[in-house]
């Protein structure tokens, strides 16, 4: 199957910082999505982003499908940025099998 | 509105005890989703129903039992299960796999401790 891997797996940012969390995947994507989950265990969906670029607020995400990666941009980081950033993607061939990367657990300090 | 509820949010059971997780979306969604997600980890996906059928179960163990009553409800059925089954299980829909559009969305979450 399809792996995926995202990187750096902590960090650790001052508040008003800026960050760029990176997603790899293995294999052609039909579906590429960011969340963020919460301290609760929330997934709060982020991006759906297969190709091209997207900005929302202080966020934005760029796919290049083509050479297989993904980038989340964080600025101006605020402490309610806190918690686990997650790629994740389905296969081209796999429908509809969500794949998620480990996650970037991202602490903002005041 | 793209909110997936899910009910209970905690649950503690015995081994000897069954229960039902619940989870209902009003989006006119055609897949659901049971994903398990234990601490520190990725969520990982268990079963996929695509219109009211299942179409994906990753070999999980029988103890858990999907249900889709009708396409807005999806129930998971708990027995005899294990402690290291305590885990967060995360119930998700999209529009389904046959639309070019399939952006999954999450519900809050059952929170599950097996004593």
């Amino acid at each position: 199957g399809i792996q995926v891997e995202q990187s750096p797996p902590d960090l650790i940012l001052q508040e008003g910082a800026n960050s760029t969390l990176r997603c790899n995947f293995s294999d052609s994507v039909n579906n590429l999505q960011w969340f963020h989950q919460n301290p609760w265990g929330q997934l709060i969906n982020l991006f759906y982003i297969p190709s091209g670029t997207k900005q929302n607020g202080r966020l934005s995400a760029t796919t290049v499908a083509t050479e297989r990666y993904s980038l989340l941009y964080i600025s101006s980081s605020q402490t309610t940025d806190s918690g686990v950033y997650f790629c994740a993607v389905v296969e081209g061939t796999s429908g509809s099998r969500l794949t998620f990367g480990e996650g970037t657990q991202l602490t903002v300090n005041p | 509105d793209t909110e997936v509820t899910q009910t209970p949010k905690h649950l503690v059971m015995g081994m000897t005890n069954k229960k039902s997780l619940k989870c209902e979306q009003h989006m006119g969604h055609r897949a659901m989703y049971w994903y398990k997600q234990k601490a520190k980890k990725p969520p990982e996906l268990m079963f996929v129903y695509s219109y009211e059928k299942l179409s994906i179960n990753e070999s999980v163990p029988s103890r858990f039992s999907p249900e889709c009553p009708n396409s807005s409800l999806l129930n998971l059925h708990l027995h005899a299960l294990q402690p290291e089954d305590s885990a967060l299980y995360l119930c998700a829909s999209s529009q389904g796999p046959l639309r070019s559009y399939n952006e999954q969305f999450f519900g809050p979450g059952t929170r599950l401790t097996v004593l």
